[in-house]
């Protein structure tokens, strides 16, 4: 089946904008993450979607927001974009985020570079 | 805040075993250790997870001790494929879900 599909692969923006990621989980996967990965700080967890809701979130400024929709797809939105923001951002799928024994399945990931 | 650490590099030798350490002293009883890996500039890939018992599938096998304080994840045949970062990972629970924490990881290198 297919797997966790990120778009777009490459984006490059500029200081000041806004932009929108999209990640499609696996087939039948309610539940969504959104991590940022950066080679100072590691991976870091944004936030988490199940049935299109927010359920947890990391500590990451307002700018950084997210939604889910009903067909379990899911968009992260960071506006006003600093230097910072460059990174690969990386969503995934698992059946259902609050079971004790289910593992997540990662997407390739979008490369944010904002100049 | 990360709950495991792990060391920053290992060498492994192509065809012997990869034995990488993590502890994790601070884990809860419910809270299940789980393994990834990153393959440069790729999304992190499942490898094995488990609660108390010596987990084992097709990649890899996971030991953890009897008190859960660590674990270690053994690649039985490194190959120079396996070479990437390999995290270790306690799920936390918090607002009514799991999420996963990554520490720094551990960069494997396969030499051939």
């Amino acid at each position: 089946k297919a797997g966790v599909t990120q778009t777009p692969r490459y984006l490059i923006k500029t200081r000041g904008q806004q932009v929108t990621l999209s990640c499609s989980p696996i087939s039948g996967h309610r539940s969504v993450s959104w991590y940022q990965q950066t080679p100072g700080q590691g991976l870091q967890f944004l936030f988490e979607y199940f049935s299109e809701t927010q359920r947890n979130k990391g500590n990451f400024p307002g700018r950084f927001s997210g939604r889910q929709f009903s067909n379990s797809r899911s968009e992260m939105n960071v506006s006003t974009l600093e230097l910072g923001d460059s990174a690969l951002y990386l969503c995934a799928s698992s059946l259902e985020g609050g079971m004790l024994n289910t593992e997540a399945f990662f997407g390739q990931g979008t490369r944010l570079t904002v100049v | 805040d990360a709950k495991t650490t792990q060391p920053p590099s290992m060498d492994c030798a192509e065809g012997r075993a990869a034995n990488l350490p993590c502890n994790h002293s601070t884990i809860s009883g419910n809270e299940y250790v789980y393994w990834y890996r990153q393959i440069h500039s790729q999304g992190p890939q499942y490898i094995i997870h488990g609660l108390k018992n010596n987990e084992t599938n097709e990649m890899a096998s996971l030991i953890i001790t009897e008190d859960r304080k660590s674990s270690t994840l053994i690649l039985p045949h490194a190959t120079l494929r396996d070479t990437a970062v390999y995290y270790c990972i306690v799920r936390e629970w918090g607002s009514g879900t799991y999420k996963y924490i990554f520490g720094t990881g551990t960069r494997l290198k396969v030499l051939a």
